[in-house]
């Protein structure tokens, strides 16, 4: 069945560096993308999203990039903080739009002083 | 406006016991979903609920579970007769309708 997927389980970065988290799909269909934070204990929270005809959105701190070719987007976070220890998550809703999101598997990023 | 409101936070069921977690969706939000998250991965489906109406229960289990969302009150996952691999993170999401889904924090059911 389709799926999205993470490539790495776990990211440690030094706090002030630049991160990147990974994420597969593999339905070329795909149109819409998530990406979720979940700190310890808590639900998942909205960070960004991405439609399929861009390439590339920027928040604040956070850069999703999107690689149609591949199926594989990406979630930058520049100048890591503490704060953003947490698990990342990239999610999908279905093409019928309402959120019977998929979720990958999660990265865990642990930022280190 | 307060957020998505789960409770219990935290419930333990001995094996053979009912579970019962309540959400509370956002303040005028009338799409609720119901996810379960296993330790160390992702959510993965089980509901999406109306008022009053189930509309997809494909990802929850045939045989114990139900849920339900009243026109009155929170929305109720039940799970019956419990197992140990019933044990997770049970997490709620409300929306307006297709748009942006908030989630609550979590009921954390642990099965002895």
């Amino acid at each position: 069945g389709e799926s999205v997927g993470l490539h790495l389980p776990t990211l440690s970065v030094q706090e002030g560096d630049n991160s990147i988290i990974n994420c597969a799909y593999s339905n070329s269909a795909s149109d819409y993308f998530i990406w979720y934070k979940q700190e310890s204990g808590k639900g998942p929270q909205f960070i960004i999203d991405i439609r399929s005809n861009m390439d590339k959105r920027q928040g604040q701190r956070v850069t999703v990039l999107l690689n149609k070719t591949v199926k594989h987007l990406s979630l930058q976070i520049a100048a890591t903080q503490p704060g953003d220890s947490a698990v990342y998550f990239c999610a999908e809703p279905p093409p019928s739009g309402y959120n019977k999101l998929i979720f990958g598997a999660g990265t865990r990023l642990a930022v280190h002083p | 406006n307060a957020g998505v409101m789960q409770n219990p936070r935290h419930l333990v069921r001995r094996r053979g016991q009912e579970a019962r977690l309540r959400c509370s969706p956002m303040k005028g939000h009338s799409h609720v979903y119901w996810y379960r998250q296993l330790p160390e991965e992702g959510l993965k489906f089980m509901v999406y609920l109306q008022k009053e109406n189930i509309i997809d229960e494909s990802g929850m289990p045939k045989e114990r579970f139900s849920a339900e969302f009243p026109k009155e009150g929170p929305s109720i996952l039940r799970i019956q007769q419990v197992v140990r691999g019933d044990s997770a993170a049970y997490f709620c999401a409300s929306s307006l309708s297709n748009t942006e889904a908030f989630f609550g924090q979590g009921t954390r059911l642990t099965v002895v």
